[in-house]
């Protein structure tokens, strides 16, 4: 059972370049998130989808751009990377809101460094 | 979700409880208590939730304030590997996403 994967684990990049990172879930899912984590802060919301083909903006999402064209996946674009978005990234899943809790289960997170 | 209020960082011994606090002063009726926690290097993980009553699972247990103003997560005999940030979460009736705080960060000694 792979559940919840992203790739790369690690991404150094370049001010200006466009980076993808992928995220792949197993259990059909519903709900898909993308985080970032920084020092001192928590984890804040970039995205999240409900279904394939329905995004919503999070809590910080400028510089980001999403897609869900299957249920199973969910990739977080950076258009053209900037050294504030250095942090690491995590995704996340979780079942249908009809679900009295909405456990999400996280992915183990990638770290990119753009200098 | 609205904010939550925890220590920075609390310590224990090995093999002994551990309560880490929660105040959510702002908590409504149908809100849950959500917590997380995040090991070093590793994404959060699903720990336990509660609405009103206490609840128990084989991570831990979470004591619920009669007013609901406040809430203890125990965790009854610490070990090495319980060394994590511990995030608790006011949760919206109904809604879908997380609200991360800073946490408590729990270390733990021998």
């Amino acid at each position: 059972d792979a559940g919840i994967t992203q790739s790369p684990r690690y991404k150094i990049t370049e001010t200006g370049r466009q980076v993808t990172l992928m995220c792949h879930q197993t259990w059909s899912h519903s709900y898909m998130f993308w985080y970032r984590q920084d020092l001192g802060h928590g984890l804040r919301l970039i995205y999240y989808s409900a279904a394939a083909d329905i995004t919503d903006k999070g809590e910080v999402p400028d510089g980001y751009v999403v897609s869900r064209s299957k249920t199973e996946n969910f990739p977080l674009t950076l258009e053209s990377a900037t050294r504030s978005q250095t942090s690491v990234y995590f995704c996340a899943s979780s079942r249908e809101l009809a679900v009295s809790y909405n456990e999400q289960f996280f992915g183990p997170g990638t770290r990119l460094t753009v200098l | 979700d609205a904010k939550t209020t925890q220590p920075n960082s609390m310590e224990s011994n090995e093999e002994e409880p551990v309560h880490l606090p929660c105040n959510h002063s702002t908590i409504s009726g149908t809100d849950y208590i959500h917590w997380y926690r995040q090991l070093p290097s590793q994404g959060p993980e699903y720990v336990i939730h509660g609405l009103t009553s206490n609840v128990n699972n084989r991570m831990a247990s979470l004591a619920i304030a009669e007013d609901r103003k406040s809430s203890t997560l125990i965790l009854h005999r610490a070990t090495l590997r319980d060394a994590a940030v511990y995030y608790c979460i006011q949760r919206t009736g109904g809604g879908n996403k997380l609200t991360f705080g800073t946490g408590t960060q729990l270390k733990v000694e021998l």
